[in-house]
């Protein structure tokens, strides 16, 4: 079936440095991922829809300069946390749209210390 | 505000028996409904679905039940297995009668299934 490769699956970083994180649909084209982030005891929570070619869709009280997108070719799309603080420790996960639906990554489990 | 609602953070059943999630939803947009399943380190994966003009669905094991002028919908499984011990997501879809994949999820019940 249609397999999202989400990197890195852990990543530990120091307030104030940016980490990207990437999401890769192997053997489909994705023209739709949603970036999704979980807090501890909290639900999946929609971040942004980014579309090939075009600029993310960001959900109300996400800062876009914060939480840079790209999703420059059908098979990559990459989220970037810029200047991360111990507050953006969370838990990020990737959905690429399916014509059947949406599939997901294995998420990032992303610590700022 | 939490649009998507599961109230039971964990439930524990016997083999064999029956396992019943729910989830309780606000918003009367939603007019598609799914259940995704996640292990330990690994993203979610779908499970069954429904749209809001059918009242039930099954597949196999899983039997999802969508009871709209309660807004709330509940995930049988029978009978349930040790693997199917996982953290299960109800989630939900406005517009496009599912074709619109923006999701919104409830917190998640972790089921355990005791051998």
């Amino acid at each position: 079936g249609a397999v999202v490769s989400q990197h890195p699956s852990r990543v530990i970083c120091k307030s104030g440095t940016s980490v990207k994180i990437e999401c890769r649909s192997l053997d489909f084209q994705a023209t739709t991922m949603f970036w999704y982030r979980q807090f501890p005891k909290q639900s999946l929570m929609l971040m942004a829809t980014s579309n090939e070619g075009s600029k993310a869709t960001y959900e109300q009280g996400v800062e876009k300069d914060k939480f840079l997108i790209n999703h420059a070719s059908l098979t990559l799309s990459t989220l970037t946390v810029t200047s991360a603080h111990p507050e953006d420790s969370s838990f990020y996960i990737c959905s690429a749209r399916l014509s059947s639906g949406v599939t997901f990554g294995s998420g990032t489990r992303l610590t700022v210390v | 505000d939490q649009q998507v609602k599961q109230n039971s953070p964990s439930l524990s059943v016997q083999e064999g028996r029956i396992s019943i999630l729910n989830c309780d939803y606000t918003n009367s947009m939603f007019d598609y409904f799914l259940w995704y399943k996640k292990y330990p380190a690994e993203g979610p994966t779908f499970l069954i679905s429904i749209s809001s003009i059918k009242d039930k669905n099954e597949d196999g094991r899983f039997t999802v039940f969508l009871n709209k002028s309660a807004k709330h919908l509940s995930l049988h499984i029978v009978p349930s297995q040790p693997g199917d011990s996982a953290v299960y997501f109800c989630a939900a879809s406005a517009g496009g009668g599912g074709s619109n994949y923006k999701l919104t999820f409830g917190k998640g019940t972790l089921l355990t299934v005791n051998p």
